[in-house]
């Protein structure tokens, strides 16, 4: 158990629609960081939190958001959704920094009909 | 845009011998890596990571080598054992905080 808690474990939706995936750090943990994993496409690093404040950037796409609440929760926001957001989502936490070990929730799975 | 690669999509030894997992990087600017465990239906585990200003790290029976000239790394795993039985990826981070993640090798060892 990584102590990083994600919800919900399953989702499964429809193109056009928009989908909100919630994950709670471990605690001490500053820092939230967002990954997709498609079938097609390894682990890609889509963003970073850092106690609130929008850190570092990676493959994101504009029809997705994520914030960071003065809890340290953080929520990750798909919209316009389409068949190929169907993905693993996963959320990590770390004390501060990219390079600090990472700590892994067990996913959400998004399934896009 | 592939700037790290893992060009063995898997890897089988026999329990006992060593694993070594290979991973090529394009972008010069990378300066921090680092290898990740997963194992079906769970989150990536993390393993061990390399400074580019070393060409060695070890923790117990993982190591890795850092080849700055030619943009490669590799994860020995001496012994290997069965529960080591996983896909492993190899990630590459630069000083704009940019992440990039290989695609994975599964590495099946055998009793």
């Amino acid at each position: 158990d990584s102590g990083v808690t994600q919800t919900p474990k399953h989702l499964i939706t429809a193109t056009g629609q928009r989908v909100t995936l919630r994950c709670s750090p471990r605690s001490g943990d500053l820092s939230v960081y967002w990954y997709q994993q498609s079938l097609d496409q390894g682990l890609q690093f889509l963003i970073q939190y850092y106690n609130g404040e929008e850190r570092a950037k990676g493959n994101i796409l504009e029809r997705f958001s994520a914030q960071q609440f003065p809890d340290l929760h953080s929520e990750l926001n798909l919209s316009s959704l389409e068949l190929g957001d169907s993905a693993l989502y996963f959320c990590a936490s770390s004390r501060d920094r990219l390079e600090d070990e990472q700590f892994f929730g067990p996913g959400t799975r998004l399934t896009v009909l | 845009d592939q700037q790290v690669k893992q060009n063995s999509p898997s890897l089988s030894v026999q329990e006992g011998r060593i694993s070594i997992l290979n991973c090529d990087y394009t972008n010069s600017m990378f300066d921090y890596f680092l290898w990740y465990k997963k194992y079906p239906a769970e989150g990536p585990t993390f393993l061990i990571s390399i400074s580019s200003i070393k060409d060695k790290n070890e923790d117990g029976r993982f190591t890795v080598f850092l080849n700055k000239s030619a943009k490669h790394l590799s994860l020995l795993i001496v012994p290997s054992q069965p529960g080591d039985s996983a896909v492993y990826f190899c990630a590459a981070i630069n000083n704009n905080n940019d992440m990039r993640f290989g695609a994975g090798t599964r590495l099946t060892v055998k009793p």
